[in-house]
Formats: structure tokens, C-alpha cells, sequence
């Protein structure tokens, strides 16, 4: 099973530039996350979506966009990249946030702003 | 914001030793999970702890979470290098869409 696909593995930006990262997954789960990890750190949640159509914010929103048109991708867009978004970028999905329900993450996108 | 502290922030340990790590919050848990992340990869689950009180063993690992459900820590028995990585406790709190997590506990295990 491929479980949750993240491209690309790693990416170098431009400050100013934009880009997407994508994600996909093959396990109908509805839940889906976008976390960044800087170094030496936890995870910090970007945004999240609970189903095709819906999205919302985490702890660090700014300077991210997504959507959610179907229930397999939730792509992260960064519109004017910035040194401060330099991080690891992981995709996670979920069935449901029930109390023991597990996240299944994707390798992660390692992007450089520079 | 749940603010979920880990500690120590970092520890390298000779293989064959034991070692043990602590997740701490201000605020009840709801659940908690340990996960761990190797170089390169995503975090992968070990286990998730429910009731206060509870006690769960994987193999040379042993997870235990508070009775007040405010704490939980993570212990291994005779460490292996095969044990090195990112150690990350995460929580949902009911009626939250996502899930928090800690800063980690990075371990090295030394051959």
C-alpha cells in the first residue's frame, strides 16, 4: 500500500517565489493535516481539512494556502515564500481525530528558502 | 494551544542502558499517543494511552500515563542503536479536530 504520498522529497526557493506541495493518499481516510517541523523541534500544524471541501487553520496559518477538492489530495501552497518557512513539511491523514485513532504521515518535503 | 513539554530535550545512552522520557501538560489529556520518527521519514506510532493510570508494554518498551492524565512517560529497557530517533508524544483533547504535539526527546543510541 503507498498509504500517504508526498512530492517532492526536497525543493530550493528563491525568496518571492511560490510553489505547491502535494500529497495523496489511498486510504479513503477523510481527515487529512499539513505539519512543519523546523529543526530539533515537534510538529506544528499548518492547516487541516476533516473532508473533501473543508478546511481550517492550525497554530502557524500564515503565508500557507490549501483545498481540498477531493477526499485523496490536500495540497499546501506557498504563494510568496519567505526564509522563515525554511522546514520539513508533513502530510498526515487520519481516519478520524477519535481519542485513539492514529495519524499515518508521509515521508515529508525538506524545503530551503534562500 | 495545548503546550505539551518533553524532557530531556535530548539524551545519548550506551547500548544495554535504560533510559526513560516524559511528556507533561498543563491540561487533562483526552488521549495520548507516542510516536517515533527516524531521520528522512514521517513519525510512526508506537501506542496510545486512554486511561488514567494505564500501562503498556512493547516489547522493551513500557509507556505509562498519569493517573491524573496530565503526564505520561516512556521507558526502555536495555537500549539498542536500533532505538535512536525522535521521540514525540502528540494529544487531542475532546471536541479537537487535530492533534498536538510535544518538542521530542531526541535519542542516540550509542553501539
Amino acid at each position: 500500500n503507498a498509504g500517504v504520498t508526498q512530492t517532492p522529497k526536497f525543493r530550493i526557493l528563491k525568496i518571492g517565489q511560490s510553489m505547491t506541495l502535494q500529497c495523496t493518499q489511498d486510504m479513503n481516510h477523510n481527515y487529512m493535516y499539513w505539519y512543519r517541523q523546523d529543526p530539533g523541534m515537534g510538529l506544528k500544524l499548518i492547516y487541516y481539512s476533516v473532508g473533501a471541501g473543508i478546511t481550517d487553520k492550525g497554530e502557524v496559518p500564515n503565508g500557507y494556502n490549501v483545498s481540498r477538492s477531493t477526499t485523496e489530495d490536500f495540497p499546501l501552497r506557498l504563494e510568496l515564500a519567505a526564509p522563515s518557512q525554511t522546514s520539513v513539511y508533513f502530510c498526515a491523514s487520519s481516519y478520524s481525530v477519535a481519542t485513539n485513532e492514529k495519524l499515518f504521515f508521509g515521508s515529508g518535503t525538506q524545503l530551503s528558502v534562500l | 494551544t495545548q503546550l505539551l513539554e518533553q524532557s530531556p530535550q535530548f539524551l545519548s545512552i550506551q547500548e544495554g542502558e535504560n533510559l526513560t522520557v516524559y511528556c507533561n501538560s498543563s491540561s487533562v489529556f483526552s488521549s495520548l499517543q507516542w510516536y517515533r520518527q527516524e531521520p528522512g521519514e514521517g513519525p510512526v506510532l508506537l501506542v496510545t494511552v486512554v486511561t488514567g493510570g494505564e500501562v503498556k508494554k512493547l516489547k522493551r518498551l513500557t509507556f505509562q500515563f498519569g493517573d491524573a492524565r496530565k503526564d505520561s512517560s516512556l521507558h526502555i529497557t536495555a537500549a539498542q542503536p536500533g532505538d535512536t530517533g525522535l521521540y514525540l508524544c502528540a494529544e487531542t483533547s475532546t471536541g479537537a479536530n487535530n492533534l498536538f504535539f510535544g518538542t521530542g526527546t531526541r535519542l542516540t543510541v550509542i553501539p
